[in-house]
Formats: C-alpha cells, structure tokens, sequence
C-alpha cells in the first residue's frame, strides 16, 4: 500500500517561513492534500491538488510537489498557525494520509 | 451554511455492533461524494470508507474491509456507516467529510462523533 512520510515536528520562528514536506514514491504524479487541524477541532482543508488554496485560506499557505516530495509552506509564521499539518493522496483505491506533522511557532 | 452533523457513537462492547450517521445540509447532498476518516486518540487522521454521490462507487480501508458498511440516503440528506465485529482499536472520532468537486479534497468536515469500544 502506498505510504506517505511527514517528519514528526517543524518549529518556525514567528513571521519566518515554515516548510512541511511530505514524501512518497513518485508523488509528484498525484494530487496532494494538507489540512490543518488544531487540538480539539476537525481538519481543515488549507491545500488541494498540490497548490490552490480554498477560500478563506490565506495567501500565505502555499504548496509545490514535485518527483518524491510535496512540500507545504507557510509564510510569515503566525501563533494562531501552530497546529498538526497532514498530507493526503489517493492511492489506488484508498486515501492516505501521512502521520502528521507538528508545527511549534516560536 | 454547510454543515455536517454526526451522531450515534458511543461506548460498546468488543465483537458489538454501531451505526453512526451524518446530517448533512445547506448544499445539494445528492450530488457530492462523501468520506468518514477516523482519529485514536492521540493519533493521526485514518481514512475509513468512501461513496460517490450516487453510491456507485464505495471504497473501504483495509483495516475495515468486511466489517464495515457505508451506506447513503440522498432523499435523507443522510450519510452512514455501519460497524459492526467492533474491535479496540476501532476507538476513534469519527468524521464525516464532503468530497468536493473535481478533485478538490474534503472540503467539509463534522465534528466527530466517538466510538469507544470496551468491555
């Protein structure tokens, strides 16, 4: 079954840029989610297919995915953005998400 | 306002049975596919189950292959998961999602409703 690997934890300076990667075999060939999800709340969508952003989501979520690694970032850090990040593909008839990862802005 | 309201979880005994269902409105139901994911505690998001819009299509995660069943009711505006041989580790919140169109991810979440299983 298809895998995706996040690190555990990102830490971010405030108004820095934090860069979230998600990596997985040939995962530039599909379309890749991040959602956001912070303690006690559900997910939120930030990211769908590699780089457009919902409305609402503010500019400065981006997302590139190229070869093996699809890469969130999240521009002039803010408090309010620390949080768990997942990545998401669809495999070949299933989701996955990666195991998430932990963005500590400091 | 979209909105996606879960309910029917609860504590049950290992080997039992539960049904969870999510309301959905303020969009066209019938014309959306929909997810369930699923979180331990203190854990990651787990895709569950998916079902186009007019049930044509379902999918299941291996770790509930034949034990669970995602069902729909567009006249209902109604989304379900039956679980039944519920095991430990099947505690989770459990969320239903609205798929949005073309590709662009769950866009629409619930609040979860927990499953605890134990005896």
């Amino acid at each position: 079954s298809y895998e995706l690997t996040q690190p555990l934890s990102v830490s971010v300076v405030l108004g820095q840029t934090a860069r979230i990667t998600c990596g997985g075999n040939n995962v530039g060939s599909k379309n890749v989610y991040w959602y956001q999800q912070k303690p006690g709340q559900a997910p939120v969508l930030v990211i769908y297919r590699d780089s457009k952003r919902p409305s609402g989501i503010p500019e400065r979520f981006s997302g590139s995915n190229s070869g093996d690694t699809a890469t969130l970032a999240i521009s002039r850090a803010q408090a309010g953005d620390e949080a768990d990040y997942y990545c998401q593909v669809w495999g070949s008839s299933s989701y996955v998400f990666g195991a998430g990862t932990r963005v500590t802005v400091l | 306002e979209v909105q996606l309201v879960e309910s029917g979880g609860g504590l049950v005994q290992p080997g039992g049975s539960l049904r969870l269902s999510c309301a959905a409105s303020g969009f066209t139901f019938g014309t959306y596919s929909m997810n369930w994911v699923r979180q331990a505690p203190g854990k990651g998001l787990e895709w569950v189950s998916y079902i186009r819009s007019d049930s044509s299509t379902i999918y299941y995660a291996d770790s509930v292959k034949g034990r669970f069943t995602i069902s729909r009711d567009n006249a209902k505006n109604s989304l379900y998961l039956q679980m039944n041989s519920l095991r430990a580790e099947d505690t989770a919140v459990y969320y239903c999602a609205r798929e949005g169109y073309d590709s662009s991810g769950s866009d629409y979440w619930g609040q979860g409703t927990l499953v605890t299983v134990s005896s």
